[in-house]
């Protein structure tokens, strides 16, 4: 059953603490991506990466890190340095290194933080 | 921001209506996408629609797009209530995707 995992599905932390979210695939796709979504509001983007060991700050990189160490892999961690955490995360990936593909999403991590 | 815009924001329709939603956005693109999202859930790819493409189908789903004035349309016809969801278009500007702010739409039974 190919596709894309997040885990987990909500995600609950203190402020002030560092939180690590998953994201898996298992579609072979070069590209993955992270993005926050807040209430009534689109997607933005907060990492990407287009091959293993190389990733590049999206819009709202600021108080995030990832790292991209196998393929299959991108997980995102939000730190404390991140003024506003509590928000959907999704990740998603495609096929391609440019992005005139198709993204294929999780199911998403709703982080609460308080 | 490049961010695209939705219009409206929200679209309610009774079941077998048909649902148009337009997508507006600021700089040239390679192509333009539609997604859609059910209540807490990851995104769904609809459709692509490239820059030199004018009209697309797909099954119950027509996109529009017209580069000169920066603006795509997606129509759903025969609507179901399973088409509930929110609707997104994202533009492809060769460097980056950046998603609208979403159509809500209601179908109702």
């Amino acid at each position: 059953d190919g596709g894309i995992t997040q885990s987990p599905k909500y995600l609950f932390r203190k402020e002030g603490q560092n939180v690590t979210l998953s994201c898996e695939q298992n579609l072979n796709h070069d590209a993955m991506y992270w993005y926050r979504q807040d209430p009534g509001q689109g997607l933005r983007l907060i990492y990407y990466s287009q091959i293993v060991n190389d990733f590049q700050k999206g819009d709202i990189a600021e108080g995030y890190s990832v790292s991209r160490e196998k393929k299959e892999s991108f997980p995102l961690t939000v730190t404390s340095a991140q003024k506003n955490p509590t928000a959907f995360y999704l990740c998603a990936s495609s096929p391609g290194r440019g992005v005139s593909y198709e993204q294929y999403f999780g199911p998403g991590t709703r982080l609460t933080v308080t | 921001s490049q961010q695209g815009e939705e219009d409206p924001q929200a679209l309610s329709i009774q079941e077998g209506e048909n649902a148009t939603m337009n997508c507006s956005y600021k700089t040239s693109i390679n192509n333009l996408q539609w997604y859609r999202q059910n209540s807490g859930r990851g995104l769904v790819h609809l459709i692509l629609i490239r820059s030199n493409e004018r009209e697309k189908h797909s099954g119950r789903l027509r996109v529009t797009l017209d580069t000169s004035k920066k603006s795509s349309s997606l129509l759903i016809t025969a609507s179901r209530a399973a088409d509930t969801a929110s609707y997104f278009c994202a533009t492809d500007t060769g460097n980056q995707f950046y998603f609208g702010t979403g159509t809500s739409l209601t179908v109702i039974p």
